[in-house]
């Protein structure tokens, strides 16, 4: 079935550094999304970006939709503890269609 | 304004017996999705619903599995007879009726354990 690849599968890093995690894609999404899940939990929506080139922030949270239409990255600046958990990419190919998900990025953060 | 509401948050079952889980989409949402979470994997996609239609059931397997998005009351997903396979986190997702923008926001899930 279709898949996102998503790197990397984990980091670890130091608080106060910066993050950076992508998705690719062998197709075209029209549509493409970043959660965070916690342990226990289920995902939490973060950015949502509808067009090619678009850019769109989110407090310490940037994410880009690539002009392809088949990839996508996600950056956090100035990592701070609570942005430990799983960040997942996923797209949908038309609205409100299946979202297809990543395999997921495991933050950890040392203080 | 509440959230995608999920009950129970934990199920345990034995093999063969029956699994309910229900979900309530958020206030205003048509439309309910189902996805299933393995153990450090990522969520995969089930069955979309609208009120009373089954969209798309691409995702679920053809036996012992079913959902339901009644008219009145909240959305079902069921497992007949379950095997050890089965146990997973179970999330719901909901998004308002279609249109340009229709973010999926995520229920606290079902954890389902089959023993």
């Amino acid at each position: 079935g279709q898949q996102l690849n998503q790197s990397p599968q984990s980091m670890f890093i130091q608080e106060g550094e910066d993050v950076s995690m992508n998705c690719t894609s062998s197709s075209i999404f029209n549509t493409w999304l970043w959660y965070k899940q916690d342990p226990g939990e289920g995902p939490v929506l973060l950015i949502a970006l509808y067009k090619a080139g678009e850019l769109t922030s989110n407090g310490r949270l940037t994410a880009q939709f690539g002009i392809t239409r088949k990839d996508s990255f996600l950056n956090i600046s100035a990592s701070i503890p609570s942005d430990v958990g799983i960040y997942f990419c996923a797209g949908h190919k038309t609205s409100g269609s299946r979202l297809t998900f990543g395999e997921g990025t495991q933050l950890t953060v040392n203080p | 304004n509440a959230g995608v509401m999920q009950n129970p948050r934990h199920l345990v079952r034995r093999r063969g017996q029956e699994a309910r889980l229900r979900c309530s989409p958020m206030k205003g949402h048509s439309h309910v999705y189902w996805y299933r979470q393995l153990p450090e994997e990522g969520l995969k996609f089930m069955v979309y619903l609208q009120k009373e239609n089954i969209i798309d059931e691409s995702g679920m397997p053809k036996e012992r599995f079913s959902a339901e998005f009644p008219k009145e009351g909240p959305s079902i997903l069921r497992i007949q007879q379950v095997v050890r396979g089965d146990s997973a986190a179970y999330f719901c997702a909901s998004s308002p009726p279609s249109g340009y923008y229709n973010e999926q926001f995520f229920g606290p899930g079902t954890r389902l354990t089959v023993l």
